[in-house]
């Protein structure tokens, strides 16, 4: 299997510009989680989907942020406007059941807003 | 109160050696545990799940839990190099969600 698969593996855009991250999960795997790590707040959630559907977006920091699972197959982060503070990794993960079922993490997007 | 605490170290031990990392927790009514291990400039990986009080070994690492006291602590027998990551606590919270500690770096030097 490939595993989760994010892209970009890096991005650097400037202040207010518009800021699409993707995933694809692992196939199978009905959940699929966007976190953001920082080194001050540490792996936070921001919102995780079952079978394509929202459930729990509590953790997206303000309006705009917003995801969309299209599909089984696909799933998009997006900011706009972006600012600095959200210089940070973004991980997909992905899992066959959530709560206690391992979740497989991807390698990440490193976004730099400048 | 976080929800789920580390320190943050670093965590120096010498090659050989056993390193005992810790995590407490708020909520008593927490039921699944994790240890994540990341290395830099990866992603988190799960290396050991525990749910019931007492010991659950894997080779060189046994995971503690110890739900009267709400921690959870994770040992690692002879270190290695190898070893050296950032190791991430998690349970299940609220709604069936991952709640990570904000982690503790390990360097094992030789």
């Amino acid at each position: 299997d490939a595993g989760v698969i994010q892209s970009p593996r890096h991005e650097v855009t400037e202040m207010g510009q518009e800021v699409t991250l993707r995933c694809k999960p692992i196939s199978g795997h009905d959940y699929l989680f966007w976190y953001r790590q920082t080194m001050m707040r540490g792996l936070e959630l921001l919102i995780y989907f079952n079978n394509n559907v929202p459930i729990d977006d509590s953790g997206m920091p303000e309006d705009r942020f917003s995801a969309k699972m299209p599909n089984a197959s696909f799933s998009t982060l997006k900011i706009q406007p972006s600012e600095p503070r959200d210089s940070a990794v973004y991980f997909c993960a992905s899992s066959r059941g959530t709560g206690a079922d391992t979740q497989y993490f991807g390698p990440g997007t490193r976004l730099t807003v400048l | 109160q976080k929800e789920v605490e580390q320190n943050s170290g670093p965590l120096s031990v010498p090659e050989g050696a056993i390193a005992s990392l810790n995590c407490t927790y708020s909520d008593r009514g927490s039921q699944s545990f994790f240890w994540y291990r990341q290395y830099s400039g990866k992603s988190p990986e799960l290396i050991m799940s525990i749910y019931s009080n007492g010991d659950k070994e894997d080779g060189r690492f046994t995971a503690q839990l110890n739900k009267a006291s709400q921690y959870v602590s994770l040992l690692i027998r002879d270190s290695q190099p190898s070893d050296s990551a950032t190791y991430l606590c998690a349970l299940v919270g609220g709604y069936n969600k991952l709640i990570f500690g904000a982690g503790t770096r390990l360097a094992v030097h030789p």
